[in-house]
């Protein structure tokens, strides 16, 4: 969905090595999230935002931080990289409805060695 | 607690045969319930969704998805399948009158052969 944007598409780094991930979007949406896929797990919520104030934890925080710079960005970082945060990472936003669908960056394929 | 199964990894089916991939949810409250495709190396993309009303959904592609309370299912069918439809398939549930969190499935490869 080229209304989500991710950078980088793909990331190689080292243990202990701080890193930052990208999102931005288009679609006006207020509500933005970040999502881990680990291959068996499907997708798990790392951290929302409802709006540019509000920063919520999801079910696998931690090890993670997160900064809403603006409506349209909301970064994703790691600290201090461990192996076991080697995964596919997304961005998605949606409307301010309960029921809206979620609208998916393509991922950044992220390797820690 | 909230919760979502996708009871196989991967379903095989011809083309031109009917396909069902299935979906059993828990939550609290009323779900709202939803199908995403994810293609290689892309991200996830909306299907359809149930809210309220009609249980049989009809969503892009061809696809659709029925709604059975009593069986807490929502299978995605579609009558005649396409070697194009050959994806990773997730099933996501939200507790409409509780939690703003959407769970997804662990996802079911569908493979379509020729």
């Amino acid at each position: 969905d080229a209304d989500v944007t991710q950078t980088p598409r793909n990331r190689i780094t080292k243990t202990g090595k701080r890193i930052m991930l990208e999102c931005s979007q288009t679609k006006g949406h207020d509500r933005m999230y970040w999502y881990r896929q680990d291959p068996g797990l499907g997708l798990r919520l790392i951290y929302y935002s409802f709006d540019v104030k509000d920063i919520n934890k999801g079910e696998i925080s931690d090890g993670y931080s997160v900064s809403r710079q603006a409506q349209a960005k909301f970064s994703l970082s790691l600290e201090s990289a461990i192996p076991n945060q080697t995964a596919l990472y997304f961005c998605a936003t949606s409307g301010d409805r309960d029921n809206s669908p979620l609208h998916f960056g393509n991922g950044t394929r992220l390797t820690v060695t | 607690a909230q919760s979502v199964a996708q009871p196989e990894d991967q379903v095989n089916v011809a083309e031109g045969n009917p396909l069902t991939v299935k979906c059993t949810y828990s939550v609290s409250g009323n779900p709202y319930l939803f199908w995403y495709v994810q293609y290689p190396n892309r991200g996830l993309q909306f299907l359809l969704k149930y809210i309220t009303g009609d249980n049989l959904v009809k969503g892009s592609y061809g696809f659709e998805a029925e709604f059975n309370k009593s069986q807490t299912s929502f299978h995605l069918k579609k009558p005649s399948a396409l070697v194009s439809d050959s994806a990773l398939y997730f099933c996501a549930v939200r507790d409409g009158g509780a939690t703003n969190k959407l769970i997804f499935g662990t996802g079911t490869l569908l493979a379509v052969q020729p």
